[in-house]
């Protein structure tokens, strides 16, 4: 079983729709926890760390459910420049982060 | 937030040549880094952890001879990828690490994207 899974999608959603990726995790001593976007060919970037009590930012939640080990994303009112690949990242320690392997979201005009 | 670069962005070698790839954290010193790579429409895998002044930590299956790893300072490390040849086409990315109270965050350097002829 891998560290951490995700589902690759693709999610194609009409621009204005709301969509959810989830993400488990196998280490139950997992501490930290992370989503991150990733453009084509650019590095990943920091969207949100995500906190047990969860965690908005605008048009983005992201929440942790540590009995069933999974993390979340909401996106509201996605946006075209939504597009992107989605990471999940844990952190199994004060290590080094294990990452899902991205779900892509495509957002249609 | 805080700054890693890398250094080149991209590069075209002959197979069988070695690769050199610098990253560096501009406005903060980094004690640990680490490096990934990414094949296409795959997750970033971690290859190892770069700790300053001392032997880097691989991942199982990444041959410490071929990947080459020194971190010499606080604020520069360094890939080289000897004797390249076309799978290790990919793109390489680094990661600083920022340890402050609380704080527990890795930053990304843009990326290195490699193939091999």
């Amino acid at each position: 079983r891998k560290e951490v899974e995700q589902d690759p999608g693709p999610f194609n959603v009409p621009e204005g729709a709301t969509v959810a990726f989830n993400c488990t995790y196998s280490n139950s001593a997992s501490q930290s926890f992370f989503w991150y976007r990733q453009d084509c060919r650019k590095e990943p970037k920091l969207l949100m760390s995500v906190y047990s009590s969860g965690n908005e930012d605008g048009r983005f939640t992201a929440q942790l459910n540590r009995a069933s080990q999974y993390i979340s994303l909401l996106i509201r009112d996605s946006k075209l420049s939504d597009s992107a690949t989605y990471l999940c990242a844990v952190m199994p320690s004060a290590r080094q982060l294990t990452f899902g392997s991205g779900t892509q979201l495509t957002v249609l005009p | 937030g805080a700054v890693v670069s890398q250094h080149p962005s991209w590069v075209i070698c002959k197979s069988g040549t070695s690769v050199k790839i610098e990253c560096r954290s501009l406005d903060f010193q980094a004690t640990t880094m680490f490096w990934y790579r990414q094949f296409p429409k795959q997750s970033l895998m971690l290859m190892a952890t770069s700790n300053e002044g001392s032997k880097a930590t691989y991942e199982q299956g990444v041959e410490k001879d071929k990947f080459l790893i020194n971190h010499a300072s606080l604020t520069l490390s360094t890939l080289t990828v000897t004797s390249a040849h076309p799978e290790d086409s990919s793109f390489y990315i680094c990661s600083a690490r920022v340890l402050a109270g609380v704080l527990n965050e890795q930053f990304f350097g843009p990326g290195t994207r490699l193939t091999v002829l």
